[in-house]
């Protein structure tokens, strides 16, 4: 089956610690995506990659990083410095076919909880 | 103003009955327009994407206004399995922007028997 994995489903966090999110795509897709989404809340960009070994801050990238050594994988680091890191993390991706934006297509999202 | 605003909700309607979300951007650049539908403690789902000239899809309309940026999503004939939060979502709109999309917060839908 063709789509976004993204793993653990849960996560508890004690306060000072770094985690890692994964996230993987079997859809062959260029772009990927992280958000962040709070109660109530719009998602929020934190980082986007459009190509292996490069990727772009978004709007909220301070306490965060991420790599992109393979195109299938998108992994996020929420650092202690992310001062409230609680929140539910979803991952994305597109393809980029040159025309109007593509679609983004979510993954299942990770449910951080700081303890 | 919010890049993406739309109506705060919630929407409680019976079944059968026809609601109507509205949804203001503030970029004239942006090109691409969607209806996202997310169901609580889940991942968004595309809905349907939103054409110049209005695009219909079963139950669901879609109409977009450029010139008032505005995009509206009608939904008729409600079902229970219709409550959800509908994501108004646009794209940021001018170069080198990445494909990045701007969500509105979302408009809770619930459906009552």
């Amino acid at each position: 089956d063709g789509g976004i994995t993204q793993s653990p489903k849960y996560l508890f966090r004690k306060e000072g610690q770094n985690v890692t999110l994964s996230c993987e795509q079997n859809l062959n897709h260029d772009a990927m995506y992280w958000y962040r989404q709070d109660p109530g809340q719009g998602l929020r960009l934190i980082y986007y990659s459009q190509i292996v070994n490069d990727f772009q801050k978004g709007d909220i990238a301070e306490g965060y990083s991420v790599s992109r050594e393979k195109k299938e994988s998108f992994p996020l680091t929420v650092t202690s410095a992310q001062k409230n890191p609680t929140a539910f993390y979803l991952c994305a991706s597109r393809a980029i076919t040159g025309t109007a934006v593509d679609t983004q297509y979510f993954g299942p999202g990770t449910r951080l909880t700081v303890l | 103003r919010k890049e993406v605003e739309q109506d705060p909700g919630p929407f409680n309607v019976p079944e059968g009955a026809t609601v109507a979300f509205n949804c203001t951007y503030s970029n004239s650049a942006s090109q691409s327009f969607f209806w996202y539908r997310q169901d609580c403690r889940k991942e968004p789902k595309l809905l349907m994407s939103v054409y110049s000239s209005g695009n219909e899809d079963g139950r669901f309309t879609a109409q977009l206004n450029r010139a008032s940026q505005y995009i509206s999503l009608l939904i008729r004939d409600s079902k229970l399995s219709d409550s959800a939060t509908y994501l108004c979502v646009v794209n940021k709109g001018g170069h080198n922007q990445g494909g990045k999309l701007i969500f509105g917060q979302g408009t809770e839908l619930s459906v009552k028997p």
